[in-house]
């Protein structure tokens, strides 16, 4: 079946411009998360979804950072202004969820690759 | 919150030898801990998980130990092969992922030499 989808897998933008990276998780997945991963680095948690409500935004790191999502699948990140220090490898990942917020195994996409000159 | 650390950086062995790869955890609450697989280009994919309730798991050539005591759990790769290089991230959550997440380590680079 299909995994996890994101795109655009590259994007080279100018400083100042918005971004817009799309995620499209497993059917059926109520728990989706976004992650970045500078070069070099580990994962560091943004944002988590339990169906299109974020009970939690802590991870995100400024107010330029935003993120959606319509109902269970699709969600969006939306970086606007970007600045050079936001260039890293954004992983979106999906879960199976549930009420109890116990997830588990996260299935993760390939990534969008944001490079900003 | 959740603070993971985690060791070597890198890590080099020669095809056939065991590799481990040791990560320590900083919130007592933590009850799950899965270690993620990376290879070049891809996202990282679930090799192995262990529960608070138990002290090992085994998954053939793989297995994690855990220590809660300690706060620290470790990935230990027998007869590693080829197809074994890869970045190798532990990670800890409370919930099992869910609200908080997962708080990752900063991963291993694991290269094995023919």
């Amino acid at each position: 079946g299909a995994g996890v989808s994101q795109s655009p897998s590259n994007k080279v933008t100018e400083k100042g411009k918005d971004v817009e990276l799309r995620c499209d998780p497993i059917s059926g997945h109520t728990a989706l998360y976004w992650y970045r991963q500078r070069l070099g680095q580990g994962l560091e948690f943004l944002i988590y979804f339990q169906g299109n409500s974020a009970p939690d935004k802590s991870g995100l790191p400024s107010d330029r950072f935003s993120a959606e999502r319509t109902g269970e699948s699709v969600s969006t990140l939306t970086i606007q202004r970007t600045q050079q220090e936001d260039s890293a490898v954004y992983l979106c990942a999906s879960s199976p969820g549930g009420a109890s917020g116990r997830t588990g195994e996260l299935f993760f996409g390939e990534g969008s690759r944001l490079t900003v000159l | 919150g959740e603070n993971v650390e985690q060791h070597p950086s890198t890590l080099s062995v020669q095809e056939g030898d065991s590799a481990v790869i040791k990560c320590t955890y900083s919130d007592s609450a933590s009850n799950y801990f899965p270690w993620y697989k990376q290879e070049l280009g891809k996202g990282p994919q679930l090799i192995i998980d262990i529960r608070s309730n138990v002290g090992e798991k085994k998954d053939q050539r793989i297995a994690v130990t855990l220590n809660k005591t300690a706060k620290h759990f470790s990935l230990h790769i027998t007869e590693t092969q080829p197809e074994d290089s890869a970045v190798y991230f532990c990670a800890a959550s409370e919930s099992g992922g869910g609200a908080d997440g997962l708080t990752f380590g900063k991963g291993t680079h694991l290269i094995i030499q023919p």
